[in-house]
């Protein structure tokens, strides 16, 4: 059964990036995508982003596009996602989920990443 | 202002049922599937319903879901405590080639 390993939490300052790790273990996305949630303190699931890599298909939401990067090794199984220039209300726990292409389900979810944004 | 309506919070009692709708338009529920998440406090989501109305295995069959136009409900029957969480719709929306979340529904159970 395949699991998403997500990498530490991380505590930045405003103004800086971050790049966090999503490795399949137990098997690969090689048939699927990966996308990206976060979640700020109390609120509710804002979806970020997703890439295919067998399609070499990557979406942004509109709201980050410019200051988020996702991208995929194939050979690893492994996703990253890069914020950029940072500000307080970056703060969130960052998921990443396996994703269905014709579906489009996110049915594996890794545990998640806290990233603090503070000064 | 989340594209996908949902109501903020539902609750009922115990073996209760509970029918969370999620309101949408022309450009993402009509045309497209629709999935549903429980989040539990403090752990990440989880699938309950792929494909408007499919189950993963290991969900039990209390969940159901349905769609209809530009709407879609998750079904809730047999209530438990451990069902007390959170509760997300979302699919995708052609008009800005995004997925779309709805706000989330807090379940209670009485």
């Amino acid at each position: 059964q395949v699991q998403l390993v997500q990498s530490g939490a991380e505590v930045k300052k405003p103004g800086s990036s971050v790049k966090v790790t999503c490795k399949a273990s137990g098997g690969s996305f090689s048939s699927y995508g990966i996308t990206w949630v976060r979640q700020a303190p109390g609120q509710g699931l804002e979806w970020m982003g997703r890439i295919i890599p067998i399609l070499g298909t990557v979406n942004y939401a509109h709201e980050l596009k410019g200051r988020v990067t996702i991208t995929a090794d194939k050979s690893t199984s492994t996703a990253y996602m890069e914020l950029s220039s940072l500000r307080s209300e970056d703060t969130a726990v960052y998921y990443c989920a396996r994703v269905g292409i014709a579906s489009r389900a996110m049915d594996v979810w890794g545990k998640g990443t806290t990233v603090t944004v503070s000064s | 202002q989340s594209v996908l309506t949902q109501p903020p919070s539902m609750s009922a009692a115990p073996r209760q049922k509970v029918t969370i709708s999620c309101s949408g338009s022309s450009s993402n529920i009509e045309i497209n599937f629709v999935s549903w998440y429980q989040q539990l406090p403090g752990t990440a989501p989880r699938l309950l319903i792929y494909e408007n109305n499919k189950r993963p295995s290991g969900i039990p069959d209390r969940f159901s879901g349905s769609k209809s136009g530009t709407s879609a409900t998750l079904d809730i029957t047999g209530l438990q405590t451990g069902d007390e969480a959170d509760y997300y719709c979302g699919t995708w929306d052609n008009s800005v080639n995004a997925w779309v979340f709805g706000g989330g529904t807090k379940v209670t159970v009485l």
